[in-house]
């Protein structure tokens, strides 16, 4: 119930095309789901996040949708570039909880061909 | 504002050994929560820290421990290490009205 199920493995995406990584969650409360980027030798870093009261979040490239009674969330980046080939991580957390663990999906490698 | 840093980059120990890590937040920032990430197990939740308590632990052996300050500044302890300890340990920093979670640099601790 804790785990958060995460797909593709690996992604291959040519430049200027929409990459798209879903992820799937068991527990229904968890609250708050955001996705990090990791390059290589660096720490994640948070990309965006959506809270379930709302089905779309977007900021510039990247959207994430949001789908409750499925309990399937997914990350769309749009206009694929070179410099987003890295390691893409969603995430779940049970912030009304007040504590700050977060369980991560398996991760997604992305390669945007030039 | 200066991120989360965390010290050292790298360690190498050897089986048996023990092993600190150290975590500073993002100003203002009262909650670390450490992680483990490794190529098979992925990133895995160790503890968070608020307040100098620790508030949730997840679930790995009792050799790993960690501490807060009163500055919120974080360290996390391995003991007796094990050639499975081998992994990248991450520290994130949060503030206590803000969803977010912000992650440092990370310490890759190799054990042989």
């Amino acid at each position: 119930q804790q785990q958060v199920k995460q797909s593709p493995q690996s992604l291959i995406v040519q430049k200027g095309g929409i990459s798209i990584i879903n992820c799937a969650y068991e527990n229904t409360a968890f609250d708050y789901f955001p996705w990090y980027q990791q390059f290589p030798g660096k720490g994640p870093a948070l990309l965006i996040a959506i809270r379930p009261d709302v089905s779309e979040k977007k900021e510039g490239r990247f959207t994430i949708s949001f789908n409750k009674s499925a309990k399937q969330f997914s990350l769309h980046i749009m206009d694929s570039q070179p410099g987003d080939s890295a390691t893409y991580f969603c995430a779940a957390s049970m912030k009304n909880t007040g504590f700050q663990k977060l369980v991560f999906g398996t991760g997604t490698r992305l390669l945007v061909s030039p | 504002k200066a991120g989360v840093t965390q010290t050292p980059r790298y360690l190498i120990k050897t089986r048996g050994q023990q092993v600190t890590l150290s975590c500073s937040p993002i100003s203002g920032h009262r909650s670390v929560s450490w992680y483990q990430q490794t190529p098979g197990q992925g990133l895995q939740f160790l503890f968070e820290y608020f307040s100098e308590t620790q508030r949730n632990k997840g679930n790995f052996p009792g050799r790993f421990s960690g501490r807060q300050f009163s500055n919120s500044r974080s360290e996390m302890n391995v003991s007796t290490l094990e050639l499975g300890d081998s992994a990248l340990y991450l520290c994130a920093s949060s503030h206590i009205t803000r969803d977010e979670q912000f992650f440092g640099p990370g310490t890759r601790l190799t054990v042989l």
